[in-house]
């Protein structure tokens, strides 16, 4: 596609109630990243994949998150039992190359999730 | 710890000149990144520096010094749209970017 994609743009869930988060990066790009931002602050780490290897899952903050990329292109990031804390952006960006390498990367417009 | 440190907030009129500084801490370095982030939007690529010295794209300029931990980003002949939160980020040894929390650039006529 043209650009990093991702769905819902907006998303209001129940405390207690699993969510799902899908990124569509741009077309033949290698890695791919989750951040979240919280109001006001920069974004923050959550996991890495280069194709359908998640080379980084350092930044998840619980076991209730979790990322997936199986054939190499679309990701989906999945909370379960959601928490109030919870509610922030999800930035989805992907890259042409490896984390290494120099490539600009291209941030999606994220999810905004609110849990309430 | 690792650490970007930039101003929260920055005003400055339109068709000036304005410089927003990034200094950071971080364990190794492999770049620099400035990033535009308009409200409800996703951040967009500005610049990017790995050696020292002054990067120019049009009104943008970046500028880096590995040895002082510090970069800055000058926007020249401000225009209203210019109004974001500008991000600073850095990758560090282990090729993971280290944002700072973003620099708001209020534009006044």
């Amino acid at each position: 596609g043209a650009g990093v994609s991702q769905s819902p743009r907006y998303k209001v869930a129940k405390r207690g109630q699993d969510v799902a988060l899908r990124c569509d990066p741009i077309s033949g790009h290698v890695s791919l990243f989750w951040y979240q931002q919280a109001l006001g602050q920069g974004p923050e780490f959550l996991t890495y994949f280069q194709n359908e290897a998640q080379l980084d899952k350092s930044g998840l903050p619980s076991d209730r998150f979790f990322a997936e990329r199986p054939e190499g292109s679309v990701s989906t990031l999945k909370i379960q039992r959601t928490q109030q804390e919870d509610s922030a952006v999800y930035l989805c960006a992907s890259s042409l190359a490896t984390q290494d390498s120099g490539n600009t990367i291209y941030f999606g417009e994220g999810s905004w999730l609110t849990v309430v | 710890g690792q650490n970007i440190d930039q101003p929260t907030e920055m005003t400055a009129t339109e068709g000036a000149i304005v410089q927003i500084n990034c200094t950071y801490q971080t364990s190794g370095f492999n770049g620099l990144f400035w990033y535009q982030q308009h409200a409800g939007e996703a951040p967009t690529f500005l610049s990017y520096n790995v050696l020292d010295g002054l990067e120019e794209k049009g009104r943008f300029s970046s500028f880096l010094s590995r040895s002082k931990g510090y970069s800055y980003l000058l926007l020249k002949e401000l225009q209203m749209k210019d109004s974001a939160s500008y991000l600073c980020a850095v990758r560090d040894s282990n090729y993971q970017l280290i944002w700072g929390a973003g620099t708001k650039l209020i534009i006044k006529p």
